[in-house]
């Protein structure tokens, strides 16, 4: 079975510049997620899907991150204008369904993003 | 309090001994806990999952949960030099739907 594949796998861009992400999850995972995971912290959730909504973007910072899985399948994470502190590993998880407690998630490769 | 502490190490542990990784969760309404391995410029790997008090076990790897403690550990056994790596903790929010929060891992060392 194959994982979840994420791409690029590096990026490396300029503050203020825009950059996407795009991440395609274990083929019949309902539920996917995007992780920001900065230099010696835990994965952060950024943001939450359920097929083709949003479950939970509490933590995203919507003025400058945007994410969207419009068919239920792949997804893609855009920021725009890239800061500094945006530097980070950004991972994408997948699992198999929503469930009040919580089932198994399954990371991406992650992209490294460097913002100079 | 942060909602879920680890101890960062690095822990240093003998080839062959057991490594003791342990973690504590503020959210009494979390309800599942996940033990993710993470070698360096990797991405977390799932190695244990469990949701009800006791033990759980699978292969070298144990995993303990007491809920009224708030406190879930990861034994390995037997441990070996390629069991060095970050050791994430993730428990589910409480109310949520799945959504997990990381501690900020502990890092192993099992020297040959």
């Amino acid at each position: 079975e194959a994982g979840v594949a994420q791409s690029p796998r590096y990026k490396i861009i300029e503050k203020r510049q825009s950059v996407a992400f795009w991440c395609n999850p274990i083929s019949g995972h309902a539920t996917l997620y995007w992780y920001q995971q900065i230099l010696g912290q835990g994965p952060k959730l950024l943001i939450q899907f359920q097929n083709n909504g949003v479950v939970d973007d509490s933590q995203l910072p919507k003025d400058r991150f945007s994410a969207e899985r419009l068919k239920g399948v792949d997804s893609t994470l855009k920021i725009q204008p890239a800061k500094l502190e945006d530097s980070a590993v950004y991972l994408c998880a997948s699992s198999l369904d929503l469930t009040a407690a919580g089932l198994p998630q399954y990371f991406g490769p992650g992209t490294r993003l460097t913002v100079l | 309090q942060k909602e879920v502490e680890q101890n960062s190490g690095p822990l240093s542990v003998p080839e062959g001994a057991i490594a003791s990784l342990n973690c504590t969760y503020s959210d009494r309404g979390s309800q599942s806990f996940f033990w993710y391995r993470q070698y360096s410029g990797k991405s977390p790997e799932l190695i244990m999952f469990i949701y009800s008090n006791g033990d759980k076990e699978d292969g070298r790897f144990t995993a303990q949960l007491n809920k009224a403690s708030q406190y879930v550990s990861l034994l390995i056994r037997d441990s070996q030099p390629s069991d060095s790596a970050t050791y994430l903790c993730a428990v589910n929010k409480g109310g949520s739907q799945g959504n997990l929060i990381f501690g900020k891992g502990t890092k192993l060392s099992v020297k040959p």
